[in-house]
């Protein structure tokens, strides 16, 4: 595809359930972030991975919270038993290689309500 | 730890007008910086980062080390403009972003 494809694009939930959200980097782009945009908190970030693996999980708020990313593409974000502060748009970018100086490109979001 | 600050959440102009976003970080090391822009309805991207040292859209901005500010400027601005605009550090050497809470930019016609 043209850039990074997230989906859903809104999701709406009852507490206590599980959902997942998922992320298509562009093609060939090594380096994938997930951030989360939330009133008052801004954008913060979640978790980067480098190919499959991810050296920095540390913006992950909870245990709850995980992801995992196959065949160096598709990632999905994973939150168990959702709560109302959970509810926040969900970012994914890609960048072709990952560096401090690297531009990334982002998606559109997934906008997750917690009911 | 890092840490950007936008101090304005609103900004208002007239078109034509100067326009200067500010932006002010905390960060012990050679951070490197950007400007990030999302237009209504669109996705957030990239305008423009200091190690480019570019001029995207009639906008520019310098990295002041002494003042710590990523400044970001335009002499005449657009109604086109308008939009939101997020200035981010990143510190660590895979590009984990820190950003700012971001600033509303409206032109005014």
């Amino acid at each position: 595809g043209a850039g990074v494809s997230q989906s859903p694009s809104n999701k709406v939930t009852e507490k206590g359930k599980d959902v997942e959200l998922r992320c298509d980097p562009i093609s060939g782009h090594t380096a994938l972030y997930w951030y989360r945009q939330s009133l008052g908190q801004g954008l913060e970030f979640l978790i980067y991975f480098q190919g499959n693996s991810a050296p920095d999980k540390s913006g992950l708020p909870s245990d709850r919270f995980s992801a995992e990313r196959t065949g160096g593409s598709v990632s999905t974000l994973t939150i168990q038993r959702t709560q109302q502060e959970d509810s926040a748009v969900y970012l994914c970018a890609s960048s072709h290689l990952w560096g401090s100086n690297q531009p990334q490109h982002f998606g559109d979001g997934t906008r997750l309500s917690i009911l | 730890a890092q840490r950007v600050t936008q101090p304005e959440k609103l900004l208002s102009v007239f078109k034509g007008a100067p326009v200067e976003l500010k932006c002010n970080y905390s960060y012990s090391g050679s951070p490197e910086l950007f400007w990030y822009v999302q237009y209504s309805r669109q996705r957030l991207q990239l305008l423009l980062r200091h190690i480019s040292r570019e001029s995207i859209k009639g906008f520019t901005a310098d990295l002041n080390k002494g003042e710590t500010s990523f400044h970001l400027k335009k002499p005449f601005a657009q109604e086109e403009d308008s939009a939101m605009y997020y200035c981010a550090l990143s510190g660590t050497s895979y590009g984990k972003l820190t950003f700012g809470q971001g600033t509303i930019l409206t032109v005014h016609p």
